[in-house]
């Protein structure tokens, strides 16, 4: 069993559709919890990141983290076309040097 | 991509051959890594260093060597290029401190094919 896991999708949903993204691990000692962003032939980029339980938000996306489940969530409001691309999760604990990613799930946001 | 630059960007090879990537930083950041990223396997990390001269090993590390002799550079070899390795190769970076989120900034990638 993988320490991190993501559902590959792909994911299609129409323009305005309020999006889930989620992850689940096993380390309960994860503690930094992330999203990137991939879009396609480019690099991932950090989106946002939460610290251990709780909610927060950034415009239209709210990450979230439910630590007694081992879950966590992104949510996009208002999903608009240039939201499609690949999304990671990572974790870290405290102090950590490496990340542990999931696989990324692909979603298309369709005009 | 925050300062970091691959190079080639793209590279077909023969099989046996070695090859080297390059990741070059101007963020003066302390960890470097190599991660390569294959459908159905997300990102998986090659090898990391957290220093010159000072690396370590990923969860997929057989076949490739790397060396850091600055800080704005790290050069991942394959020493005998195999088709197993058709992948894309990132290189990341990181200014993590002892404790803090490990936020880790993308290169743009490096597509290789190994025929």
């Amino acid at each position: 069993q993988k320490e991190v896991e993501q559902d590959p999708g792909p994911l299609s949903v129409p323009e305005g559709a309020i999006v889930s993204l989620n992850c689940t691990y096993s380390n309960s000692a994860f503690q930094y919890f992330m999203w990137y962003r991939q879009y396609s032939r480019k690099g991932p980029e950090l989106l946002m990141y939460t610290y251990s339980s709780g909610n927060k938000e950034d415009g239209r996306f709210t990450a979230q983290v439910d630590k007694s489940s081992k879950y966590i969530s992104l949510f996009i409001r208002d999903s608009q076309p240039s939201d499609s691309a690949t999304y990671l999760c990572a974790m870290s604990v405290a102090g950590a040097q490496k990340l542990v990613f999931g696989q990324g799930t692909r979603l298309t946001i369709n005009p | 991509d925050a300062g970091i630059t691959q190079s080639p960007r793209h590279k077909v090879t023969e099989t046996g051959t070695p090859v080297t990537l390059r990741c070059h930083q101007t963020e003066n950041h302390r960890y470097m890594y190599w991660y390569r990223q294959d459908p159905g396997h997300g990102l998986r990390l090659i090898h990391y260093s957290y220093g010159v001269k000072d690396t370590d090993k990923g969860e997929v590390s057989d076949g490739y060597s790397v060396s850091r002799s600055k800080t704005e550079d790290f050069l991942l070899t394959l020493e005998s290029a195999t088709s197993s390795q058709t992948s894309v190769y990132f290189c990341a970076i990181s200014s993590t401190g002892t404790s803090g989120p490990l936020e880790q900034y993308f290169g743009p990638g490096t597509r290789l094919t190994v025929t």
